[in-house]
């Protein structure tokens, strides 16, 4: 079945770029994505990626996506103290409907 | 337009009582998805549901837990007799009948179980 895996943590200068990286198992996702957790709060869908493209860009937000190293990441330009939060990237199983995701990237932002 | 709406946020059981939480989704959306995040883990899917359907409850223990989305009313996750290893936060997250891609979650209700 579909595997997804994160790096744990990143901490990065306030102002700077952070980049969350992502790997996944099963190719035959037709979207990826990328869910943000505040404490204590539930996931807010940041973005998403169709398939069939190399690259998303939305404000701040790029997404890049190799499928042949089955390699997603989330960029954020300037990175702001308010970016401080759990990034969970998630894929497919087996159907469209049935999300499993990363164990999530704790992002730390420093003043 | 309010978001998916879940209640309890915080419930506390004993051992060997019922938990019930409640998922109201999103106005317009007629699909229904309840997820577990045990701590320090990504979310694990349970079960999806349409009105008065159940389709697809592969990610659910086979006993103890049960889950409803009936006609009027919220969708209820119902967990029997639990056991401290229930403790977890459930999110709920539901989906338009025309997008079930674009799936939306709620708050969260994080059981904990003494």
């Amino acid at each position: 079945g579909e595997d997804v895996e994160q790096s744990l943590f990143l901490s990065v200068r306030e102002g700077d770029s952070s980049v969350i990286n992502c790997t996944y198992t099963d190719s035959s996702s037709t979207y990826l994505y990328w869910y943000k957790q505040e404490p204590g709060a539930g996931l807010q869908l940041l973005t998403y990626i169709f398939s069939n493209m190399d690259m998303k860009q939305d404000q701040r937000l790029t997404v890049l996506l190799n499928k042949k190293d089955k390699h997603l990441s989330l960029r954020i330009a300037d990175t702001q103290t308010g970016d401080s939060a759990i990034y969970f990237c998630a894929g497919e199983m087996d159907s469209s409907y049935k999300l499993i995701f990363g164990s999530g990237t704790r992002l730390l932002v420093r003043p | 337009n309010a978001g998916v709406m879940q209640n309890p946020r915080h419930l506390v059981r004993r051992r060997g009582q019922e938990a019930r939480l409640r998922c109201s989704p999103m106005k317009g959306h007629s699909h229904v998805y309840w997820y577990r995040q045990l701590p320090e883990e990504g979310l694990k899917f349970m079960v999806y549901l349409q009105k008065e359907n159940i389709i697809d409850e592969s990610g659910m223990p086979k006993e103890r837990f049960s889950a409803e989305f009936p006609k009027e009313g919220p969708s209820i996750l119902r967990i029997q007799q639990v056991v401290r290893g229930d403790s977890a936060a459930y999110f709920c997250a539901s989906s338009p009948p025309t997008s079930q891609e674009t799936q939306y979650f709620g708050p969260g209700t994080r059981l904990l179980v003494l």
